[in-house]
């Protein structure tokens, strides 16, 4: 079956401006996490729905970046007035639920963002 | 808070050689413990887990046993393959979180 995919694989933009990214999760899962990849980091998690409600956000560095998933499938990540700090990968998962236990994360190929 | 600790890489290898790439953690409470891998090019891969002290976790001849008593996960494999070449990324799960907390990843470098 398919697994998470993302797009655009790749993004560069100019400082100031608006991107969207999206993620598509696996058909059937419920929870789906946004994480960022900075160069020589881990991923560090950013916000994750379970549904389509914002279960946590607390990841978000500021209210720059906001993220939704109007349908419980589909989610957009959105960065305004993006800086060149914010120049990352960023790696969506999703699994078939949050919860007290671990439910295996399965995570997409990344977008990678590039800020001049 | 949570944190995660694995030594640097890059670790370069022969095949055939042993390998060890050291993992530490930092939580409260009763972690879930993970290795993750990333291929040249593809995306994060479960490689192996624990979730409870003594456990083993094992996949494609990779071995890491939950340590509690000295908070460590170090993942092994007696004899590396070229194909091994990848990031390692050590992470943790603390329930109630339901996000992972990831080390800054260990690449691992093997030659023919």
């Amino acid at each position: 079956g398919a697994g998470v995919s993302q797009t655009p694989s790749n993004k560069v933009t100019e400082k100031g401006k608006y991107v969207e990214l999206r993620c598509d999760p696996i058909s059937g899962h419920t929870a789906l996490y946004w994480y960022r990849q900075s160069l020589g980091q881990g991923p560090e998690f950013l916000i994750y729905f379970q549904g389509t409600g914002a279960a946590d956000d607390s990841g978000l560095p500021n209210d720059r970046f906001f993220a939704v998933r109007p349908e419980g499938s589909v989610s957009t990540l959105k960065i305004q007035r993006t800086e060149r700090g914010d120049s990352a990968v960023y790696l969506c998962a999703s699994s078939l639920q949050a919860g007290d236990t671990y439910n295996e994360q399965f995570f997409g190929p990344g977008t990678r963002l590039t800020v001049l | 808070g949570n944190s995660v600790t694995q030594m640097e890489g890059p670790v370069t290898l022969s095949e055939e050689a042993f390998l060890t790439i050291n993992c530490t953690y930092t939580a409260t409470g009763y972690p879930s413990l993970f290795w993750y891998v990333q291929y040249p090019g593809e995306g994060l891969q479960l490689l192996l887990k624990a979730t409870k002290a003594d456990d083993k976790g094992s996949n494609k001849g990779f071995e890491a046993t939950y340590r509690k008593e000295t908070t460590s996960f170090h993942l092994e494999k007696g004899s590396v393959q070229v194909s091994d070449s990848a990031v390692y990324f050590c992470a943790l799960y603390r329930s109630g979180y339901s996000t992972l907390t990831f080390g800054k990843g260990t690449m691992l470098l093997v030659s023919p």
